[in-house]
């Protein structure tokens, strides 16, 4: 059972124009969700993230919004570059069974800035 | 250079090998992670270190056998693999096992068992 879904496996925007990436979850115990950028031959980078009890991050040119009751977040990048071309993947803190805390993960989606 | 350095980046295998991947940081953390990356599946965790110590496995089969001499260092050894093992497989370190710091991930080691 897929906790964390990022629906679509790929967006393409052209340069400028806003990029929106969807992401829900089923667990509300999730406590802080994060984005990772993932470039091809390379692991995924850290982003930015958001606390349960926020509702908005914005960092620079990328803003995270989370809206507990849908279970959704979404991470806004304004204006996208051709340089944000990557796969993002949306991720959900969470305590596991052995009382670790782990990231779950989404399958990520492609995003592509057209120039 | 992400500060997290896994090798081999490519490895292909027959299903009889043994084989090791190598996972270092010099990062001052002290929690590392395997996590494992299959074509159009979201990344999945295997094993968690912290100080040293396992403190989770995510009912990896034992064909997967995780070793961490010390905060910096993270190897999983590989026997007896199945093709359906083939994927990315990647290394994260982080500070005191909290994932709000953001975790470090290698480059990854794309794994091929034939």
């Amino acid at each position: 059972d897929q906790q964390v879904k990022q629906n679509s496996p790929s967006l393409s925007v052209q340069e400028g124009r806003i990029s929106i990436l969807n992401c829900d979850y089923t667990n509300s115990m999730f406590d802080y969700f994060l984005w990772y950028k993932k470039y091809p031959a390379e692991g995924p980078t850290f982003l930015i993230s958001i606390s349960s009890i926020k509702d908005k991050n914005e960092d620079g040119r990328f803003t995270v919004f989370l809206n507990k009751s849908a279970k959704h977040l979404s991470l806004h990048i304004v204006p996208s570059q051709p340089g944000d071309s990557a796969v993002y993947f949306c991720a959900a803190s969470g305590v596991t069974q052995g009382g670790s805390e782990k990231l779950v993960f989404g399958k990520g989606t492609k995003l592509t800035v057209n120039p | 250079e992400t500060g997290v350095t896994q090798t081999p980046r490519h490895l292909v295998m027959g299903m009889t090998n043994k084989k090791s991947l190598k996972c270092e940081q010099h990062l001052g953390h002290n929690a590392m992670y395997w996590y494992k990356q299959s074509a159009k599946k979201p990344l999945e965790l295997m094993f968690v270190y912290n100080f040293k110590e396992q403190t989770e496995n995510n009912s990896v089969p034992s064909r997967f056998s995780p070793e961490c001499p010390n905060s910096s260092h993270l190897f999983l050894h590989l026997h007896t693999l199945q093709p359906e093992d083939s994927a990315l497989y990647l290394c994260a370190s982080s500070q005191d096992n909290r994932p709000f710091y953001g975790y470090t991930f290698g480059s990854g080691t794309r794994l091929t068992v034939v």
